[in-house]
């Protein structure tokens, strides 16, 4: 089992619409959580860090669940630029290292 | 301020056969991390150098190495190549306690394998 989970996608919608993308982990001794974005053949850039009181960075709202080991990302008013690869990231702070899933790739339609 | 280089930025190689990659960290950034990622796949952790010293590995065998130097550069060596070390190879700098809000990646090395 991967320790960090995400479904695979692709996720189409049009433009304007709202997304949702989950993510599990496995490693409880993961600490830090966070969303990347990752552009066809680019490196991967942080979107947003999660935390159990929510995130919410303009059209972005990210949320930790730790009792569930559950994390989410909600994209609103989706654009055509939000068209990426979405990758749910774990830290552990003592193998200092990040953990990715394998990616959630959407694509926003005209 | 400079971001993080890598080089080269596209190889081919021959299963079999040895590479070596390169990474200048950003100015002020005292940690390299090594990641692979293979296609339709996330990054997987390799290893992280702070004060030239390996100090976290993930689950690689011993034929990836790497090195960090005093400038803070760093290389990732493969030795024997398979053909499913074919994968973005990606490095990351930070400051070590900074934590990831403070990681730059480099737009990675497409190494492939054949």
């Amino acid at each position: 089992r991967k320790e960090v989970e995400q479904d695979p996608g692709p996720f189409n919608v049009p433009e304007g619409a709202t997304v949702a993308f989950n993510c599990t982990y496995s490693n409880s001794a993961s600490q830090s959580f966070f969303w990347y974005r990752q552009d066809c053949r680019k490196e991967p850039k942080l979107l947003m860090s999660v935390y159990s009181s929510g995130n919410e960075d303009g059209r972005f709202t990210a949320q930790l669940n730790r009792a569930s080991q559950y994390i989410s990302l909600l994209i609103r008013d989706s654009k055509l630029s939000d068209s990426a690869t979405y990758l749910c990231v774990a830290f552990d702070t003592g193998r200092r290292a990040l953990t990715f899933g394998s990616g959630t790739r959407l694509q926003v339609q005209p | 301020e400079t971001g993080v280089t890598q080089s080269p930025t596209h190889l081919i190689k021959t299963r079999g056969q040895q590479v070596t990659l390169r990474c200048s960290s950003q100015s002020g950034h005292n940690t390299v991390s090594w990641y692979q990622q293979a296609l339709g796949q996330g990054p997987q952790f390799i290893f992280q150098y702070y004060r030239e010293e390996e100090n976290g590995r993930g689950n690689f065998p011993p034929r990836f190495s790497g090195l960090q130097f005093p400038n803070y550069s760093s290389e990732l060596n493969v030795n024997a190549l398979e053909l499913d070390d074919s994968a973005l190879y990606l490095c990351a700098s930070s400051l070590e306690g900074q934590g990831v809000l403070g990681y730059t990646f480099g737009s990675g090395t497409r190494l492939t394998v054949v």
